[in-house]
């Protein structure tokens, strides 16, 4: 159980394209969902918290407009990177809390995304 | 704030042989949890175990168990029998909510 898949797992596109990124709850309905990115041998960096139903809340220093962020359903968020840049590239990660479930404070991660741009 | 410490960038283990991995925290709450997640070279992250602040028995989850020391912020992982699907990069976090992570942990396991 507690099951999150993220499709693409990896996608490569010119520069100033953009880019969506699934994330989906398969087996739980989840209102919570984060968003990270992660570099080669670091950890976790928290991009956003995705709410469904309501606008994301973006941690400092990560531009709202270039990262957009969709959370339509309890089991949907998605991730746009707009007009990417080789910058972007990287590893983005989603998580989500199991909503009225037993371990609801915990967060199950997707598989990741890998992002290149060209 | 809410910071989590992890001081062993890496380690390494021989099969079968037990490791511990060190994790401290800082938080003002009362009611919170701690977690450990692994992260394979598939970079898949993993809930390996998980522990409430409020209970004081230490979480086991089969080869694996916590050493939590509430009044010294402590939250060890020890991998017992270790084997070599173990090795990965082991993160403590701290919740819930926004979870707070360490820098991580790369556990090699040596055949």
């Amino acid at each position: 159980g507690a099951v999150v898949s993220q499709h693409p797992s990896r996608v490569i596109c010119k520069s100033g394209t953009s880019v969506k990124i699934e994330c989906r709850s398969l087996d739980f309905q989840a209102t919570t969902m984060f968003w990270y990115r992660q570099f080669p041998k670091q950890s976790l960096m928290l991009m956003a918290t995705s709410n469904e139903g309501s606008k994301a809340t973006y941690e400092q220093g990560v531009e709202k407009d270039k990262f957009l962020i969709n959370h339509a359903s309890l089991t949907l968020s998605t991730l746009t990177v707009t007009s990417a840049h080789p910058e972007d590239s990287s590893f983005y990660i989603c998580s989500a809390n199991p909503t009225g479930l037993m371990y609801q404070e915990t967060q199950y991660f997707g598989p990741g995304t890998r992002l290149l741009v060209l | 704030a809410q910071t989590v410490t992890q001081s062993q960038p890496e380690m390494s283990v021989q099969e079968a042989e037990t490791v511990t991995l060190s994790c401290t925290y800082d938080t003002s709450e009362n009611n919170y949890y701690l977690f450990w997640y692994k992260q394979p070279p598939s970079r898949q992250m993993i809930l390996v175990i998980r522990q409430e602040a409020y209970k004081q028995q230490n979480a086991t989850e089969n080869r694996f168990s916590v050493n939590f020391q509430k009044a010294a912020k402590s939250f060890s992982l020890k991998i017992s029998d270790s084997q070599l699907g173990d090795t990965a990069m082991y993160f403590c976090a701290l919740g819930p909510g926004q979870f707070y992570f360490g820098t991580g942990t790369s556990l090699t396991v040596i055949p």
